[in-house]
């Protein structure tokens, strides 16, 4: 079992470009998480989901949008990259409400 | 007041001691609650639930006080690679809610 899996690992992008973060598990959970994490900073939630077709905004949803038309895939887009968007992304996933997340290995993206 | 709060630290402690974290959360409301740890650019990792009566894991004891608000860890014989940051984790209505993280360095 891969667990979550997030691709890329790294990536470098130029302002005003776009991009997607994959993220895809295999542990049938219907429960998925996209939260950044700044230095110093703790994880701050982006967006959520709980199940395939429902989505719903986190604490910093601002310039970033998602999709969940399957259980396993939940990739996150970023439209407009912006140099405040640098940071690392995780996704997570979390068989019921009070179960505890599993994260992915996540992504570290520079917007420059 | 912030809905998780961590000691951010850093801990810095020798081998073999005894360290203690403590995590207070604003949400009375709150149900779960959990530590993790986070070694340097990796991905948050799950150390251990914490129950109401308190749970232990070899060196690692986990305790919630709901009437103060707060849960702790307590990491006895401190080792080497206990060096890391350790998130609480707490969740109310909403999703898990993350603190900031206690760093903690392991001095041999």
């Amino acid at each position: 079992n891969a667990g979550v899996t997030q691709t890329p690992k790294f990536r470098i992008l130029k302002i005003g470009q776009s991009m997607t973060l994959q993220c895809t598990q295999d542990m049938n959970h219907n429960y998925m998480y996209w939260y950044r994490q700044d230095p110093g900073m703790g994880l701050k939630l982006i967006y959520y989901s709980v199940g395939a077709g429902i989505t719903d905004k986190g604490e910093v949803p601002n310039g970033y949008n998602v999709s969940r038309s399957t259980t396993e895939d939940f990739p996150l887009r970023l439209e407009l990259a912006a140099p405040s968007q640098t940071s690392v992304y995780f996704c997570a996933t979390q068989g019921s409400p009070d179960s505890p997340l599993h994260f992915g290995n996540g992504t570290r993206l520079t917007v420059t | 007041r912030k809905e998780v709060e961590q000691d951010p630290g850093p801990f810095n402690v020798p081998e073999g001691a005894t360290v203690a974290f403590n995590c207070t959360y604003s949400n009375s409301a709150s149900q779960s609650f959990f530590w993790y740890r986070q070694d340097c650019r990796k991905e948050p990792k799950l150390l251990m639930s914490v129950y109401s009566s308190g749970n232990e894991d070899g060196r690692f004891t986990a305790q919630l006080n709901r009437a103060s608000q707060y849960i702790s860890l307590l990491i006895r014989d401190s080792k080497l690679s206990d060096s890391a940051t350790y998130l609480c984790a707490v969740k109310g209505n909403t999703p898990l809610v993350f603190g900031k993280g206690t760093r903690l360095s392991v001095i041999a």
